[in-house]
């Protein structure tokens, strides 16, 4: 089982649409968790950090459910601009550096 | 103002040619990654530096090494790069607090723009 697992996709979605995505993690005793943006050919960009509680922002709202073991990224009212590809991010160990593992990333097609 | 900055932004090499990639930040964070992606995969980290401190996984190619003079600079040298090296070089940092909480900055990581290699 890989250590983050994203489905890949693409995603195609008409603009002002709803969608998610879910990143699932094996390791257990990850502590810290994320959402990165990266668009073709570019940087990844930090989107959000993901928290237990859940977080929002603006049309964005992550979610971690500790007992599945997996995160999630809701995109509501979707815009062209949101077009790109989705990295989870998960963080595992304990103690001193924890390692940082890379989902393969979800690709988001936002279509007018 | 870009505060990872990597040079050169595009680099082209011969088979076996040694070539190093910069990387400089103005964060003074004092954890700095270099990362290897190719299409349409996640950035794979090939070491990265825990203030002087060098940690390397397990499956990097001694082929790659790095260098971090001080705070701000870190390099990734090639020694003798092969067609399969050609990807992009990402440069992130990221400030390490031992103790923090969770909900601090803590492992939050901000990436260079890359650098584009190709291998000729």
């Amino acid at each position: 089982r890989k250590e983050v697992e994203q489905d890949p996709g693409p995603f195609n979605v008409p603009e002002g649409a709803t969608v998610a995505f879910n990143c699932t993690y094996s390791n257990s005793a990850s502590q810290s968790f994320f959402w990165y943006r990266q668009d073709c050919r570019k940087e990844p960009k930090l989107l959000m950090s993901v928290y237990s509680s859940g977080n929002e922002d603006g049309r964005f709202t992550a979610q971690l459910n500790r007992a599945s073991q997996y995160i999630s990224l809701l995109i509501r009212d979707s815009k062209l601009s949101d077009s790109a590809t989705y990295l989870c991010v998960v963080n595992g160990g304990s103690g001193g550096y924890q390692k940082v593992t890379f989902g393969t990333g979800t690709k988001l097609q936002v279509i007018p | 103002d870009a505060m990872v900055i990597q040079n050169p932004r595009y680099q082209v090499t011969q088979f076996g040619k040694p070539v190093t990639l910069s990387c400089s930040q103005t964060l003074n964070h004092n954890v700095m990654y270099w990362y290897q992606q190719k299409s349409s995969q996640a950035p794979k980290l090939l070491f990265h530096y825990y203030d002087k401190d060098f940690n390397n996984e397990a499956d990097t190619p001694d082929n790659f090494q790095s260098r971090r003079p001080n705070t701000s600079f870190c390099f990734l040298d090639i020694r003798s790069p092969g067609l399969g090296d050609a990807a992009m070089y990402l440069c992130a940092t990221s400030r390490e607090i031992p103790g923090s909480e969770i909900h601090s900055a803590k492992n939050i990581q901000y990436f260079g723009a890359g650098t584009r290699l190709s291998v000729l």
